[in-house]
C-alpha cells in the first residue's frame, strides 16, 4: 500500500534547466527526507524536514533546495541541473524519532542531457 | 560521520538454503539498524529492523543479529524463495533527532532453483 507519493515518475531535461519534484505522505508522519540514489545504487541522505524546519542538510550543492508547505509535503527544487544530478531521488517519511521506520516513495528518476 | 560497510556485493543461493548478509558500522552512537529490499525498477521496501537494546530479532523467515561490541549486524534469510531475489540494503541511524539513514552499498541476492 503506497503512502508516500512522488511526482513525476521520470523527468528528462537539459543542463541548466530548473526542475521541481513533489512528495506527499499520508501517514501522518512528522519528518520527511530526500535521498539520492546514483547509477551504482549508492544511497545518500540529502535533507530532512521536521515541522517545516530543516534538521539535516548534508553537503549538497546550493542549487538543491527543499521546500515544504506543511508536514505532509516536501518538494525538492534544483535550480540549474548538471549532468551529475542524473539519479533517482527518493522521498521518505517517519515519525519523530531517529529509531522510527522510514517509508519510501517510488522515486523520481532524473535524466540530465 | 557514520560509515556502513556491506560486505557482500552479490550472493547466489539455492532455493531453500539460507542467505546471510553482513554489515559493519563505525559510529558507536548508532542505535537503529533497518534493512530494505529493492526489486528491479522499484523503490526501497522496509523488511526488518533491530534496535540496540536487543541482539536478535526475527520476522517470519528473516532474522537480524546485532553485535554491538564488534559493531556488526547481519540479515539471515532462511528457506529462500525466488521472490527473495533483490538488492538488500543495510543502514544505520544514530540516536539523534530526525537524522537520516546511512546506507551500505547493497547486496544483490539471486535465488536459483
Amino acid at each position: 500500500e503506497t503512502a508516500v507519493f512522488q511526482t513525476p515518475n521520470y523527468h528528462v531535461t537539459q543542463v541548466g534547466n530548473e526542475v521541481s519534484f513533489n512528495c506527499k505522505q499520508t501517514l501522518g508522519h512528522d519528518t520527511m527526507y530526500w535521498y539520492k540514489q546514483d547509477s551504482k545504487k549508492l544511497l545518500k541522505i540529502m535533507f530532512s524536514y521536521n515541522n517545516k524546519q530543516l534538521i539535516v542538510n548534508e553537503t549538497v550543492p546550493r542549487r538543491f533546495s527543499p521546500q515544504s508547505s506543511d508536514k505532509a509535503h516536501l518538494n525538492l527544487r534544483i535550480k540549474s541541473v548538471e549532468p551529475e544530478d542524473s539519479a533517482v531521488y527518493l522521498c521518505a517519511s517517519s515519525t519523530l524519532g531517529a529509531q522510527d521506520t522510514q517509508y519510501f516513495g517510488p522515486g523520481t528518476r532524473l535524466l540530465v542531457l | 560521520g557514520e560509515k556502513v560497510e556491506q560486505h557482500e556485493s552479490t550472493l547466489s543461493v539455492r532455493e531453500g538454503d539460507s542467505a546471510v548478509i553482513n554489515c559493519t558500522y563505525t559510529d558507536t552512537a548508532s542505535s537503529y539498524f533497518p534493512w530494505y529490499k529493492q526489486e528491479a525498477g522499484k523503490s526501497l521496501h522496509f523488511v526488518i529492523d533491530i534496535r540496540s537494546n536487543v541482539d536478535r530479532k526475527q520476522s517470519q523467515r528473516l532474522i537480524v543479529l546485532l553485535d554491538k561490541k564488534a559493531k556488526r549486524f547481519s540479515l539471515h534469510i532462511t528457506a529462500t524463495q525466488p521472490e527473495d531475489s533483490a538488492i538488500y540494503f543495510c543502514a544505520a541511524s544514530p540516536n539523534n533527532y530526525a537524522q537520516g539513514l546511512t546506507f551500505g552499498l547493497g547486496t544483490r541476492v539471486s535465488v536459483f532453483p
